[in-house]
């Protein structure tokens, strides 16, 4: 059983609103990724971390922004919400040693409803 | 076009019954591929791994093969449960610096009693 949490898990909110996911893992893990999912849908990449004070953005264009100064927390931001923004957003944690190189473990995932 | 397909895009089935799930990719260079089953509103649970030189791999009823040189893999579910109802989802990673997940768009499967 992986050891990352998102909160909330559901969020219903109004346009312009500004609102942070959170993530959090207690492995230690030193890489954390946000991945943007809308259903039936693959999983796009929008942030990605390598360590404390490291943030890259992903595949997928995105107005979000995340930080990471503690290894074990990675929030994602949304400035001003838009009813484009509606989706579900997964964060992931991976170790880079050890024989599951880079296996990535799933949080549960956060479904944003932006009215 | 994604560079990880997979077939079919849905599937209703018994309970008790087997099934197969296919992935065809295109990703090059290849590290190793991954499937996942993600249930509804959950987030994706890693199934079995496979590096280049392995070409089949079971993890209870569930067997994945790897056919590195047509570029295809499988995912067979053994005697079907209600729980296994599901996306399972087909994750090739690229062999280089990033190493990138590409992520096919999942197979729905449905069990039904």
């Amino acid at each position: 059983e992986a050891d990352i949490y998102q909160t909330p898990r559901y969020l219903v909110i109004g346009t312009g609103k500004k609102i942070t996911l959170e993530c959090s893992q207690t492995m230690g893990h030193d890489k954390m990724y946000w991945y943007q999912q809308d259903p039936g849908m693959e999983l796009h990449l929008i942030h990605y971390s390598y360590g404390v004070n490291s943030t890259e953005k992903g595949d997928l264009s995105s107005e979000s922004t995340v930080s990471r100064i503690r290894t074990e927390h990675f929030p994602l931001t949304l400035e001003s919400a838009r009813p484009s923004h509606t989706s579900q957003y997964l964060c992931a944690s991976s170790d880079s040693t050890g024989s599951h190189y880079n296996e990535q473990f799933f949080g549960p995932g956060t479904r944003l409803t932006v009215l | 076009k994604n560079q990880v397909e997979q077939s079919p895009q849905s599937l209703i089935i018994l309970e008790g019954k087997n099934c197969t799930l296919q992935c065809n990719y295109t990703v090059s260079p290849f590290s190793n591929l991954r499937w996942y089953k993600q249930d509804t509103g959950r987030g994706p649970v890693s199934l079995t791994i496979m590096t280049f030189s392995e070409n089949t791999k079971s993890n209870g009823r569930y067997t994945a093969t790897l056919d590195a040189d047509t570029k295809q893999s499988s995912l067979h579910i053994t005697a079907s449960q209600l729980s296994d109802s599901a996306s399972y989802i087909c994750v090739v990673i690229r062999m280089d610096s990033s190493y990138k997940l590409i992520f096919g768009s999942g197979t729905r499967l449905l069990v039904r009693p």
